[in-house]
């Protein structure tokens, strides 16, 4: 799988759009991008994934640039709850199993009031 | 709404006790995941299984045993428990070839 690496921390004003990058610069090309967050004493939980299109949905859009070697997760009009730490990983979409998610120390966002 | 659940939330036993956790989900998937999550160490597969029947083990499986009879449940036992199984213990599932992993809150296991 490859690795990625994202800032340790950012702040982000309630209300504004909170963009979270993500650097892949060894990714295969059968990886797909995840996100993951986990807010504070929670399970963690997905957000979104793509592979070399841009994506969103009902929590966030995701970028990837053209070379695929870097991705920035958009939330649009972030709130208090939105405050967790978010995880970039990339892998491989496998034949019927799910593979195993290990994250990295991701991004504590704060947003902050 | 389908959902997945664990129980018990919060759970102080003493070492050497069995003790199962358990894991529910209602969305039918065919995988499930039992993972443990430390200061320090991240997320640790633990358990997972592909179907009925099907099991294998992760990368810190010593001391801990799963079985899965039907569709919706994993549990989770850890034979006897021990200090250091002193975890956050979340169970997850997804639908085949799907990486998009969806969690329980957590199982909070204190071994004295």
């Amino acid at each position: 799988d490859a690795k990625t690496t994202q800032p340790p921390s950012m702040d982000c004003a309630e209300g504004r759009a909170a963009n979270l990058p993500c650097n892949h610069s060894t990714i295969s090309g059968n990886e797909y991008v995840y996100w993951y967050r986990q807010i504070h004493s929670q399970g963690p939980q997905y957000i979104i994934h793509g592979l070399k299109n841009n994506e969103t949905n009902e929590m966030a859009s995701l970028i990837i640039t053209e070379d695929r070697k870097s991705s920035t997760l958009i939330l649009p009009h972030a709130t208090l709850r939105d405050t967790a730490v978010y995880y970039c990983i990339a892998l491989p979409v496998s034949g019927a199993g799910s593979y195993q998610l290990t994250f990295g120390k991701g991004t504590k966002l704060s947003v902050i009031p | 709404d389908a959902e997945i659940t664990q129980s018990p939330r919060h759970k102080i036993t003493e070492t050497g006790r069995q003790v199962t956790l358990a894991c529910h989900q209602t969305w039918n998937h065919n995988n499930m995941f039992w993972y443990r999550q430390d200061l320090g160490h991240g997320l640790r597969l633990i358990h997972y299984s592909y179907g009925v029947q099907d099991t294998n083990k992760g990368e810190v499986s010593d001391g801990y045993s799963v079985s899965r009879s039907n569709t919706e449940d994993l549990p989770l036992t850890l034979e006897s428990a021990a200090s250091s199984q002193t975890s956050v213990y979340f169970c997850a599932s997804s639908s085949s070839g799907r990486n998009e992993q969806f969690f329980g809150p957590g199982t909070r296991l204190t071994v004295l």
